[in-house]
């Protein structure tokens, strides 16, 4: 069975610190894909980023990171200094050779001024 | 491009009530997919297609219709409103292949009374 788990429902942070989203997925295949999207209070889904289960080279994209660890089949997103801008709802999916997306049931992330 | 569009944006209706949501994309994606939207539960998908005339059931089909008769349109069908049904609605595309990212629509709030 496929499954993606984000076991914290809502985090609060206060500008400029850190916050690590978790992210557990468990799959039986070999070759996966795995992906985070932000929603942010207007409510788009915004894609933000794409890793395969073959590559476990951790990536920075300006305050964003995220960690890729196939022994814990985890890939945890980091957000560095936050901003109220950051605060959104943030999902984590999986994809296989299938054609199904499964999706995790996303974590809240507030942060206040 | 106008990417992953969805009308209309926000409707009621009253238990029993039929009707369709739209979805369509200008990207030449082969594959399609409705997703629906409830607090805590992440997305989960309905209905997708692999291509005009194919389509397939998701993890939540009951109730919903779906056709494609072209490649770019993608409509969800209601066939009889229910509570249940209250949700928002997500119709997204991708290029074939696992590794492709997938693109969202703005979303469909419904509401059913």
């Amino acid at each position: 069975a496929q499954k993606v788990t984000q076991a914290q429902t809502e985090i609060s942070v206060v500008e400029k610190e850190d916050v690590t989203l978790d992210c557990v997925y468990e799959t039986r295949d070999t070759t996966y894909y795995l992906f985070w999207y932000k929603q942010p209070p207007s409510g788009e889904l915004v894609f933000l980023i794409r890793r395969n289960s073959f590559d476990e080279q951790n990536e920075i994209s300006g305050r964003y990171s995220w960690n890729f660890q196939k022994s814990t089949s985890s890939f945890n997103f980091t957000i560095t200094a936050s901003q109220v801008v950051d605060s959104a709802v943030y999902f984590c999916a999986l994809h296989t050779g299938g054609f199904k997306t499964i999706f995790g049931a996303g974590t809240r992330l507030f942060v206040k001024a | 491009n106008a990417g992953v569009t969805q009308t209309p944006k926000f409707q009621v209706l009253k238990t029993g009530q039929s009707m369709t949501l739209q979805c369509a994309q200008d990207m030449n994606h082969e594959y399609m997919s409705w997703y629906r939207q409830d607090p805590g539960m992440g997305l989960r998908l309905i209905h997708y297609s692999v291509g005009a005339g194919i389509t397939d059931q998701g993890e939540v089909p009951n109730g919903y219709n779906v056709s494609r008769s072209t490649t770019e349109d993608f409509p969800l069908r209601l066939l009889s409103a229910a509570p249940s049904q209250t949700s928002v609605y997500f119709c997204a595309s991708r290029a074939t292949g696992s590794q492709e990212t997938q693109y969202f629509g703005p979303g469909t709030r419904l509401l059913v009374l």
